[in-house]
């Protein structure tokens, strides 16, 4: 059983910039949720992905967007990035929308500058 | 007032101490609750889970106190290895969707 596996591992990036992290769910997992970390902060959540679908949504504007694709993996795509946007991006799968079993991903950690 | 709080510490105990962390929560119809461990500049992962009153894991013990709205975490016997941030996460549900909310973490640091 594979767990989940998050691209890139770090990532640099210029204001304004466009940035995809990528995430490969756990084998058997079809709902995948992506939250961001900002340092001494506890993970916030972003939006989950359920059958290719948007599934709930928090705080985040626009320009934080996603996709899941039918083997279940995801993209996060953020436009327009800014200072702020520095942060640890974690993926989480698990089995169903409402399952507890969340597996989570080593995470992306992005800087911008 | 935040979904999830704790206190940030951080908690600095010499080896074989007893240390106990607290959270407190708002939303009184949450049910489960779980504490997850993250080391420094990696994923969180789940350490323990409370649905009812309590839960034990050998050194490790949740308990939920429902009236007061908070769960706490105590560890025994403390091991450099116990060193790491601990954060409180309840889930919350909105329609179809169930996601966790984080609290900020309570860093440990066990001390030789």
């Amino acid at each position: 059983e594979t767990g989940v596996t998050q691209s890139p591992t770090h990532l640099i990036k210029t204001r304004g910039q466009q940035v995809t992290l990528r995430c490969s769910s756990q084998s058997g997992h079809n709902t995948v949720s992506w939250y961001q970390q900002a340092l001494g902060q506890g993970p916030q959540f972003i939006f989950q992905y359920y059958r290719e679908e948007e599934n709930g949504r928090g705080n985040f504007p626009p320009r934080f967007s996603g996709l899941q694709f039918p083997n279940y993996s995801s993209e996060l795509n953020v436009n327009a990035l800014e200072l702020d946007d520095s942060a640890l991006y974690l993926c989480a799968s698990s089995l169903e929308s409402v399952g507890y079993g969340y597996t989570f991903g080593s995470g992306t950690r992005l800087t911008v500058v | 007032r935040k979904e999830v709080e704790q206190d940030p510490g951080p908690f600095n105990v010499p080896e074989g101490a007893t240390v106990a962390f607290n959270c407190t929560y708002s939303n009184s119809a949450s049910q489960s609750f779980f504490w997850y461990r993250q080391d420094c500049r990696k994923e969180p992962k789940l350490l323990m889970s409370v649905y009812s009153s309590g839960n034990e894991d050998g050194r490790f013990t949740a308990q939920l106190n429902r009236a007061s709205q908070y769960i706490s975490l105590l560890i025994r016997d403390s091991k450099l290895s116990d060193s790491a941030t601990y954060l409180c996460v309840v889930p919350r549900y909105g329609g179809a969707t169930n996601k966790l909310i984080f609290g900020t973490g309570t860093l440990l640091a066990v001390q030789p």
